[in-house]
Protein backbone atom coordinates (compact mmCIF):
# COMPACT_ATOMS: atom_id res chain seq x y z
CA UNK A 1 0.00 0.00 0.00
CA UNK A 2 1.78 2.70 -1.73
CA UNK A 3 -0.73 6.08 -0.11
CA UNK A 4 -0.14 9.00 -2.17
CA UNK A 5 2.50 9.13 -4.37
CA UNK A 6 4.14 12.25 -6.20
CA UNK A 7 6.47 12.48 -9.45
CA UNK A 8 8.57 13.85 -10.03
CA UNK A 9 10.13 15.11 -6.50
CA UNK A 10 12.11 17.85 -8.38
CA UNK A 11 12.08 19.63 -11.28
CA UNK A 12 13.20 23.03 -12.38
CA UNK A 13 11.40 24.57 -15.21
CA UNK A 14 12.38 27.47 -17.21
CA UNK A 15 10.06 30.38 -18.02
CA UNK A 16 7.37 29.47 -20.19
CA UNK A 17 7.82 25.55 -20.44
CA UNK A 18 5.12 23.33 -19.26
CA UNK A 19 5.06 20.54 -16.98
CA UNK A 20 2.28 18.41 -15.77
CA UNK A 21 2.36 16.99 -12.12
CA UNK A 22 1.91 13.62 -11.02
CA UNK A 23 -0.11 12.40 -8.62
CA UNK A 24 -1.52 8.42 -7.56
CA UNK A 25 -2.69 6.90 -4.78
CA UNK A 26 -4.07 3.42 -4.10
CA UNK A 27 -6.86 3.53 -1.46
CA UNK A 28 -9.84 4.13 -3.48
CA UNK A 29 -10.73 7.64 -1.74
CA UNK A 30 -13.07 9.72 -3.45
CA UNK A 31 -11.54 13.27 -2.32
CA UNK A 32 -8.39 14.49 -3.98
CA UNK A 33 -6.79 17.91 -3.93
CA UNK A 34 -3.76 19.77 -5.22
CA UNK A 35 -2.07 22.39 -2.78
CA UNK A 36 1.05 24.94 -2.79
CA UNK A 37 3.62 25.94 -0.17
CA UNK A 38 5.25 28.78 -0.50
CA UNK A 39 8.14 29.93 1.74
CA UNK A 40 7.48 30.19 5.33
CA UNK A 41 3.54 29.50 4.29
CA UNK A 42 1.04 27.20 4.90
CA UNK A 43 -0.80 25.61 2.47
CA UNK A 44 -3.00 26.85 -0.68
CA UNK A 45 -5.34 25.15 -2.73
CA UNK A 46 -5.42 25.02 -6.04
CA UNK A 47 -7.59 22.66 -7.24
CA UNK A 48 -9.42 19.38 -6.00
CA UNK A 49 -11.78 16.70 -7.01
CA UNK A 50 -14.70 15.13 -5.48
CA UNK A 51 -14.75 12.07 -7.62
CA UNK A 52 -13.44 10.58 -11.41
CA UNK A 53 -14.74 13.34 -13.66
CA UNK A 54 -15.53 15.89 -10.92
CA UNK A 55 -13.20 18.91 -10.42
CA UNK A 56 -13.09 22.34 -8.83
CA UNK A 57 -11.31 25.48 -8.58
CA UNK A 58 -9.84 26.48 -5.24
CA UNK A 59 -8.49 29.67 -3.58
CA UNK A 60 -5.39 29.78 -6.38
CA UNK A 61 -5.89 27.84 -9.51
CA UNK A 62 -4.97 30.37 -11.93
CA UNK A 63 -2.24 29.11 -14.24
CA UNK A 64 -2.69 25.60 -13.63
CA UNK A 65 -5.22 23.23 -15.01
CA UNK A 66 -6.20 19.29 -13.92
CA UNK A 67 -8.17 16.27 -14.55
CA UNK A 68 -9.43 12.97 -12.97
CA UNK A 69 -10.06 10.51 -15.54
CA UNK A 70 -9.50 7.96 -13.17
CA UNK A 71 -10.05 7.87 -9.08
CA UNK A 72 -6.42 6.83 -9.13
CA UNK A 73 -4.67 9.64 -10.55
CA UNK A 74 -5.12 13.70 -10.54
CA UNK A 75 -2.34 15.22 -12.72
CA UNK A 76 -2.01 19.24 -11.76
CA UNK A 77 -1.08 21.00 -15.45
CA UNK A 78 1.17 23.99 -15.54
CA UNK A 79 0.84 25.96 -18.85
CA UNK A 80 3.35 28.95 -19.51
CA UNK A 81 5.37 28.70 -16.36
CA UNK A 82 6.00 31.70 -14.16
CA UNK A 83 8.61 32.62 -11.53
CA UNK A 84 5.45 32.91 -9.18
CA UNK A 85 4.74 29.59 -9.32
CA UNK A 86 8.30 28.46 -7.65
CA UNK A 87 6.65 26.51 -4.68
CA UNK A 88 6.33 23.18 -3.12
CA UNK A 89 3.54 21.42 -4.63
CA UNK A 90 1.60 18.52 -2.24
CA UNK A 91 -1.33 16.47 -3.32
CA UNK A 92 -4.00 14.82 -0.68
CA UNK A 93 -6.08 11.98 -0.68
CA UNK A 94 -9.30 12.27 2.10
CA UNK A 95 -10.79 9.56 3.34
CA UNK A 96 -13.70 11.35 5.69
CA UNK A 97 -12.22 14.12 7.57
CA UNK A 98 -8.93 12.42 7.31
CA UNK A 99 -6.63 14.06 4.36
CA UNK A 100 -3.64 11.87 3.62
CA UNK A 101 -0.72 13.69 2.13
CA UNK A 102 2.02 12.76 -0.64
CA UNK A 103 5.62 13.43 -0.23
CA UNK A 104 5.28 16.92 -2.15
CA UNK A 105 7.76 18.13 -5.65
CA UNK A 106 9.55 21.23 -5.05
CA UNK A 107 8.98 22.96 -7.93
CA UNK A 108 11.55 26.18 -9.58
CA UNK A 109 10.55 28.48 -12.35
CA UNK A 110 13.75 30.68 -13.48
CA UNK B 1 -15.20 34.01 3.54
CA UNK B 2 -12.40 31.55 5.47
CA UNK B 3 -9.75 32.56 6.94
CA UNK B 4 -7.21 30.79 9.65
CA UNK B 5 -5.35 32.79 11.62
CA UNK B 6 -2.06 31.30 14.08
CA UNK B 7 -0.63 34.72 15.45
CA UNK B 8 2.42 32.47 16.50
CA UNK B 9 5.51 32.44 13.95
CA UNK B 10 8.34 30.80 16.68
CA UNK B 11 7.22 28.86 20.15
CA UNK B 12 10.12 27.49 22.38
CA UNK B 13 9.32 24.56 25.13
CA UNK B 14 11.32 22.97 28.00
CA UNK B 15 11.23 19.18 27.30
CA UNK B 16 8.72 17.65 28.78
CA UNK B 17 6.51 20.53 29.56
CA UNK B 18 3.15 21.54 28.14
CA UNK B 19 2.90 23.90 25.15
CA UNK B 20 -0.49 25.36 23.41
CA UNK B 21 -0.41 26.85 20.14
CA UNK B 22 -2.99 29.60 19.20
CA UNK B 23 -5.46 29.11 16.48
CA UNK B 24 -8.25 31.65 15.35
CA UNK B 25 -10.44 30.99 13.06
CA UNK B 26 -13.42 32.80 10.49
CA UNK B 27 -16.20 31.20 8.86
CA UNK B 28 -20.12 32.03 8.46
CA UNK B 29 -20.72 27.85 7.94
CA UNK B 30 -22.46 26.23 10.78
CA UNK B 31 -20.86 23.05 9.83
CA UNK B 32 -17.18 22.95 9.77
CA UNK B 33 -13.55 21.19 10.78
CA UNK B 34 -10.87 22.10 12.38
CA UNK B 35 -7.47 20.23 11.80
CA UNK B 36 -3.80 20.60 13.16
CA UNK B 37 -1.28 19.24 10.95
CA UNK B 38 2.68 18.70 11.91
CA UNK B 39 5.50 19.28 9.34
CA UNK B 40 9.20 18.29 10.66
CA UNK B 41 11.90 19.84 8.54
CA UNK B 42 11.68 16.68 5.77
CA UNK B 43 8.58 18.09 4.61
CA UNK B 44 5.90 15.34 4.84
CA UNK B 45 2.34 16.71 6.17
CA UNK B 46 1.58 14.65 9.04
CA UNK B 47 -2.34 14.56 10.25
CA UNK B 48 -2.67 15.06 14.61
CA UNK B 49 -5.94 15.99 15.52
CA UNK B 50 -9.09 16.58 14.01
CA UNK B 51 -12.63 18.72 15.85
CA UNK B 52 -15.99 18.82 14.40
CA UNK B 53 -17.79 21.91 14.93
CA UNK B 54 -20.59 20.03 16.21
CA UNK B 55 -18.25 18.06 18.25
CA UNK B 56 -19.44 19.40 21.59
CA UNK B 57 -16.12 17.28 23.70
CA UNK B 58 -12.70 18.48 23.00
CA UNK B 59 -10.74 16.28 20.82
CA UNK B 60 -8.18 14.40 22.23
CA UNK B 61 -5.01 11.96 20.70
CA UNK B 62 -2.52 10.69 22.91
CA UNK B 63 -0.44 13.88 23.95
CA UNK B 64 -2.10 16.15 21.57
CA UNK B 65 -5.84 17.82 22.94
CA UNK B 66 -7.46 20.41 21.09
CA UNK B 67 -9.09 23.05 22.88
CA UNK B 68 -11.97 23.98 21.32
CA UNK B 69 -14.08 27.49 21.86
CA UNK B 70 -16.81 27.59 19.21
CA UNK B 71 -17.86 30.86 20.63
CA UNK B 72 -14.47 32.23 20.22
CA UNK B 73 -13.88 30.38 16.92
CA UNK B 74 -10.90 29.46 18.40
CA UNK B 75 -9.24 25.81 18.03
CA UNK B 76 -5.95 25.91 19.94
CA UNK B 77 -3.28 22.70 19.66
CA UNK B 78 -2.40 21.57 23.03
CA UNK B 79 0.73 19.34 23.31
CA UNK B 80 1.63 18.11 26.62
CA UNK B 81 4.99 16.27 28.11
CA UNK B 82 7.08 18.05 25.15
CA UNK B 83 9.56 15.25 23.38
CA UNK B 84 12.65 16.34 21.54
CA UNK B 85 11.02 14.94 18.10
CA UNK B 86 7.68 17.42 18.44
CA UNK B 87 10.07 20.56 17.04
CA UNK B 88 8.23 21.00 13.70
CA UNK B 89 5.80 23.40 11.86
CA UNK B 90 2.47 23.25 13.21
CA UNK B 91 -0.41 24.28 10.85
CA UNK B 92 -3.76 24.55 11.62
CA UNK B 93 -6.26 24.00 9.34
CA UNK B 94 -10.42 24.60 8.40
CA UNK B 95 -12.10 22.42 6.22
CA UNK B 96 -15.25 24.31 4.59
CA UNK B 97 -17.64 22.37 1.84
CA UNK B 98 -14.75 20.01 0.07
CA UNK B 99 -12.34 22.83 0.64
CA UNK B 100 -9.72 23.64 3.32
CA UNK B 101 -7.80 26.66 4.56
CA UNK B 102 -4.36 26.64 6.24
CA UNK B 103 -2.67 28.77 8.81
CA UNK B 104 0.49 30.08 8.21
CA UNK B 105 2.33 28.14 11.05
CA UNK B 106 3.84 27.93 14.25
CA UNK B 107 7.13 26.88 14.53
CA UNK B 108 7.90 24.99 17.70
CA UNK B 109 11.45 24.29 19.18
CA UNK B 110 11.52 21.72 21.83
CA UNK B 111 14.59 22.54 24.66
CA UNK B 112 16.60 19.60 26.32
Amino acid sequence: NAGVTQTPKFRILKIGQSMTLQCTQDMNHNYMYWYRQDPGMGLKLIYYSVGAGITDKGEVPNGYNVSRSTTEDFPLRLELAAPSQTSVYFCASRHRHEQYFGPGTRLTVT
Amino acid sequence: AQKITQTQPGMFVQEKEAVTLDCTYDTSDQSYGLFWYKQPSSGEMIFLIYQGSYDEQNATEGRYSLNFQKARKSANLVISASQLGDSAMYFCAMRGGNQFYFGTGTSLTVIP
